[in-house]
């Protein structure tokens, strides 16, 4: 079956532009999940959606960036006024529940700032 | 704030030996924690996980050791194959997230 889908794999921009990121999660996982890996570190835990409860925007590092899920489908994350330091792999998970569920991850996308 | 921590950056070993890979954590509200495996321009893949109320989970050459009282948990490969070479993440989740180390890079040597 499909896995998780993100799209673009790979995405220059200009620094002081905006980006929006999309994830397809797997069909019927009820939790999806933002990380963040900078080069040389770890994953940066950034966002999570559970289903219809409010999301958990605590990772969120400024107000630039915002993430929006519709239902228990598509999520994008929204980058605005990109800066330098947020060149780094961008990569999205999901599962069927939070908490106890192994995390299914897209390949991620890229992105990097000039 | 580093809830969870791989101190060791890299790992090189010999193929056929035991790869033994550390993970601390200092959230006592952790109850179930996951290794993944990643290798580069792909997404971390889930290799095995642990239940608090476990210490011991294996899965063929895969065990991983969960230490409560030390907030300690371990993976061990054996014998360690030259395609385990990948970075892997150590991860702990409570109520409502996952959190990941920054990962450790295994070399298996022919």
């Amino acid at each position: 079956g499909a896995g998780v889908s993100q799209s673009p794999s790979n995405k220059v921009t200009e620094k002081g532009k905006d980006v929006e990121l999309r994830c397809d999660p797997i069909s019927g996982h009820t939790a999806l999940y933002w990380y963040r890996q900078r080069l040389g570190q770890g994953l940066e835990f950034l966002i999570y959606f559970q289903g219809n409860s409010a999301p958990d925007k605590s990772g969120l590092p400024s107000d630039r960036f915002s993430a929006e899920r519709t239902g228990e489908s598509v999520s994008t994350l929204t980058i605005q006024r990109t800066q330098q330091e947020d060149s780094a792999v961008y990569l999205c998970a999901s599962s069927f529940k939070q908490g106890n569920s192994p995390l299914h991850f897209g390949n991620g996308t890229r992105l990097t700032v000039t | 704030d580093q809830q969870v921590k791989q101190n060791s950056p890299s790992l090189s070993v010999q193929e056929g030996r035991i790869s033994i890979l550390n993970c601390d954590y200092t959230n006592s509200m952790f109850d179930y924690f996951l290794w993944y495996k990643k290798y580069p321009a792909e997404g971390p893949t889930f290799l095995i996980s642990i239940s608090s109320i476990k210490d011991k989970n294996e899965d063929g050459r895969f065990t991983v050791f969960l230490n409560k009282s030390a907030k300690h948990l371990s993976l061990h490969i054996v014998p360690s194959q030259p395609g385990d070479s990948a970075v892997y993440f150590c991860a702990a989740s409570g109520n409502n997230d996952m959190r990941f180390g920054a990962g450790t890079r295994l070399t298996v040597k022919p």
